[in-house]
């Protein structure tokens, strides 16, 4: 199957700075890719969608210039949080889909980011 | 946008048990992929299945499109089974595709 690596699996930030995280897809080209956010005992939640070369589209309630998502080459898609909170603390989880069938059919997903503001 | 419901939220069973999970969805879709989320957090893949049914070992899952509805089926349930399982559905087409989630079953199989 298709595998999606995101990268770090765990990360502590202080209040005020900055965390990037990477997601690729590494045995596929992925058009499209999702960044979704879990609470504790959460379903998933869509943040925003990027398109490989194109400005993402955020969800309703995001705040774009908060979580700065770059998609710029067909298996790297960015998230940074900038001026992390703890309020930002949450488990990050990108998703990756391809162009043409079959890869156009499911969402493959990456191990996730476990992000902690103190 | 597309209202996705899972029930039951929460299901205990003793190993060995068969139990079935629920997903109704509130509009036509163009996919729908079943997962399990591992206590790591990490999302496995089980099915792909916008339509009809597929089996995968003790696993199955069937949707019906038309009544807008699919179950996941696990048959003599091991204590591996335990986690969470999510039903999402994607709709609309090109950079507009989205995948809404469920709110997912907690699943515990006790020995």
């Amino acid at each position: 199957g298709a595998v999606v690596s995101q990268h770090p699996s765990r990360v502590i930030c202080k209040s005020g700075t900055s965390v990037k995280i990477e997601c690729r897809s590494l045995d596929f080209q992925a058009t499209t890719m999702f960044w979704y956010r879990q609470f504790p005992k959460q379903s998933l939640m869509l943040m925003a969608t990027s398109n490989e070369g194109s400005k993402a589209t955020y969800e309703q309630g995001v705040e774009k210039d908060k979580f700065l998502i770059n998609h710029a080459s067909l298996t790297l898609s960015t998230l940074t949080v900038t001026s992390a909170h703890p309020e930002d603390s949450s488990f990050y989880i990108c998703s990756a889909r391809g162009a043409g069938w079959p890869m156009n059919t499911e969402a493959f997903f990456g191990q996730g980011t476990r992000l902690t503001v103190v | 946008g597309i209202q996705v419901e899972q029930s039951p939220p929460d299901l205990i069973l003793q190993e060995g048990a068969n139990s079935t999970l629920r997903c109704n969805f509130s509009d036509s879709v163009n996919n729908l992929q079943w997962f399990h989320q591992n206590p790591w957090g990490q999302l496995i893949n089980l099915f792909y299945i916008p339509s009809g049914t597929k089996q995968n070992g003790r696993l199955s899952a069937t949707t019906v499109a038309t009544e807008r509805y699919s179950l996941l089926y696990i048959s003599s349930s091991q204590t591996t089974d335990s986690g969470v399982y999510f039903c999402a559905v994607g709709y609309g087409g090109g950079s507009n595709y989205k995948l809404t989630f469920g709110k997912g079953t907690l699943l515990t199989v006790n020995p």
